[in-house]
C-alpha cells in the first residue's frame, strides 16, 4: 500500500544537538511538506519542496534545514539554532492539481531533554 | 488576524445530536477547501473536500460561502467515534503552484454517551 512513513515516532534531543527526522513516500507525489504542531495550535509550515533538488522556506524555517535529493525522501534536520524544538512534526505529500489535499505521515514527537 | 479562524471549543454533545462547526478564512483568492479530522496525538486525515455547491458524505455535510469567506461542517446523528479535533483547511496565498495549505487551529468535539 502507498503511503508516507515518518521515523522515528519519538525522538529525544539534548540541548545543542542536531537531529534529523525521516520522511519517505511511495505515492509518487512531487510535492512534500514539513509542518510543526504545538499543543492547542494549528499546523505551521516549516519547509516545502515541489520538485527534486528544490525546496522553499515556509513560515517558520529558522533553525531547520531540509534536502530533497530523491523524489521519495524529504528529511528535516532540527538544528541547535532552533530554540524551542519540542513539538509534533508532520510530513505530508500532495498530488498535482488544486483539488487534492495532503496525505500525512504519522508524525514524529520531538522532545528536548 | 489569523488566516483561518475556528472556534476551538470544546463542543460537548450527546450521542445522536447534530453539531455544526464554522470557519472563516481571510484570503479571498483561496481556491480549495477541506475539512480534516485529527485524533489525539495522531496525524490529520482528510475528512472531505468542500465544494461551492455544498457536498455531503453520509452524516457529514460541508458548505462553502465564498462571498462571506465562510466554511461549515455539519455532523448529524453524532457517534462516540466522531470525538476528535476537526481542522478547517484552505489554500494559502500564491498556492496555485505550491499547493500550500493553511490550517485552522481546530475545533474539538466530544460526543458523550
Amino acid at each position: 500500500d502507498g503511503g508516507i512513513t515518518q521515523s522515528p515516532k519519538y525522538l529525544f534531543r539534548k540541548e545543542g544537538q542536531n537531529v534529523t527526522l525521516s520522511c519517505e513516500q511511495n505515492l509518487n507525489h512531487d510535492a512534500m511538506y514539513w509542518y510543526r504542531q504545538d499543543p492547542g495550535q494549528g499546523l505551521r509550515l516549516i519547509y516545502y519542496s515541489q520538485i527534486v533538488n528544490d525546496f522553499q522556506k515556509g513560515d517558520i524555517a529558522e533553525g531547520y534545514s531540509v534536502s530533497r535529493e530523491k523524489k521519495e525522501s524529504f528529511p528535516l534536520t532540527v538544528t541547535s539554532a532552533q530554540k524551542n524544538p519540542t513539538a509534533f512534526y508532520l510530513c505530508a505529500s500532495k498530488d498535482r492539481g488544486q483539488g487534492y489535499g495532503y496525505t500525512f505521515g504519522s508524525g514524529t514527537r520531538l522532545t528536548v531533554v | 488576524r489569523k488566516e483561518v479562524e475556528q472556534d476551538p471549543g470544546p463542543f460537548n454533545v450527546p450521542e445522536g445530536a447534530t453539531v455544526a462547526f464554522n470557519c472563516t478564512y481571510s484570503n479571498s483568492a483561496s481556491q480549495s477547501f477541506f475539512w480534516y479530522r485529527q485524533d489525539c496525538r495522531k496525524e490529520p486525515k482528510l475528512l472531505m473536500s468542500v465544494y461551492s455547491s455544498g457536498n455531503e458524505d453520509g452524516r457529514f455535510t460541508a458548505q462553502l460561502n465564498r462571498a462571506s469567506q465562510y466554511i461549515s461542517l455539519l455532523i448529524r446523528d453524532s457517534k462516540l467515534s466522531d470525538s476528535a479535533t476537526y481542522l478547517c483547511v484552505v489554500t494559502g496565498r500564491g498556492s496555485s503552484n505550491t499547493g500550500k495549505l493553511i490550517f485552522g487551529q481546530g475545533t474539538t468535539l466530544q460526543v458523550k454517551p
